[in-house]
């Protein structure tokens, strides 16, 4: 089955500053892989995903990357601001196959 | 983005009662939903995939008789705790998948459920 690995488990940046999480895949058959905003108490949020025929993909202050030869892929959060404190966790999801794949998440905290 | 509701939002019972909690999707029509259960700092760990109208596929290691899942209509799936315990209490979260237009899966706000 698919693995699927997140790093760092913590990350700390000053208001203002950009964040960047990493996360590699082993199984090369995964072409879709998105990215979740959790704040606590609540259910996770897609922020942002991108699929294995693109590269790379922006939203305003968000961009993932995606590298198929390497299997991993980052999510880049620019000109951070508090309310982007939450924990992130990627995730991928196999060619024909119904569910997700987990990271482990990553909790970012924005400091004012 | 494509919106999921759960119901309830939190829910405190007593040891031996049975739970259900409701998914729904607003305005997508769903083929596959998905059950979660998420300890505090972890990350989301699959119950259990439902498709409309079939029995639910579990996970290993969870206990069907236990976590009961129904899904009835494209837009409405239910998980019910029975014979709850103390052990069960956690974030339970559904997950919806519309196969129809982008193939995107979201999230509900999930269901904190305390067992006494």
């Amino acid at each position: 089955g698919e693995n699927v690995e997140q790093h760092p488990s913590t990350l700390s940046v000053q208001e203002g500053d950009s964040a960047v999480i990493k996360c590699t895949y082993s199984d090369s058959a995964s072409n879709y892989f998105p990215w979740y905003k959790q704040e606590l108490g609540k259910g996770p949020q897609l922020i942002i995903d991108i699929r294995s025929n693109v590269g790379e993909k922006k939203d305003q202050r968000i961009a993932v990357t995606l590298n198929k030869t390497a299997k991993h892929f980052s999510l880049h959060i620019t000109e951070t601001q508090p309310e982007d404190s939450a924990v992130y966790f990627c995730a991928a999801r196999q060619t024909g196959a119904n569910n997700l794949f987990f990271g482990t998440g990553t909790r970012l905290t924005v400091i004012p | 983005g494509a919106v999921v509701s759960q119901h309830p939002s939190r829910v405190i019972c007593k040891s031996g009662t049975s739970v259900k909690i409701e998914c729904r999707s607003l305005d997508f029509q769903a083929t596959t939903m998905f059950w979660y259960r998420q300890f505090p700092k972890q990350s989301l760990m699959l119950m259990a995939t439902s498709n409309e109208g079939s029995k639910a596929t579990y996970e290993q290691g969870v206990e069907k008789d236990k976590f009961l899942i129904n899904h009835a209509s494209l837009t409405l799936s239910t998980l019910t705790v029975t014979s709850a315990h103390p052990e069960d209490s956690s974030f339970y979260i559904c997950s919806a998948r519309d196969l129809a237009s982008t193939d995107t899966q979201y999230f509900g706000p999930g269901t904190r459920l305390t067992v006494l």
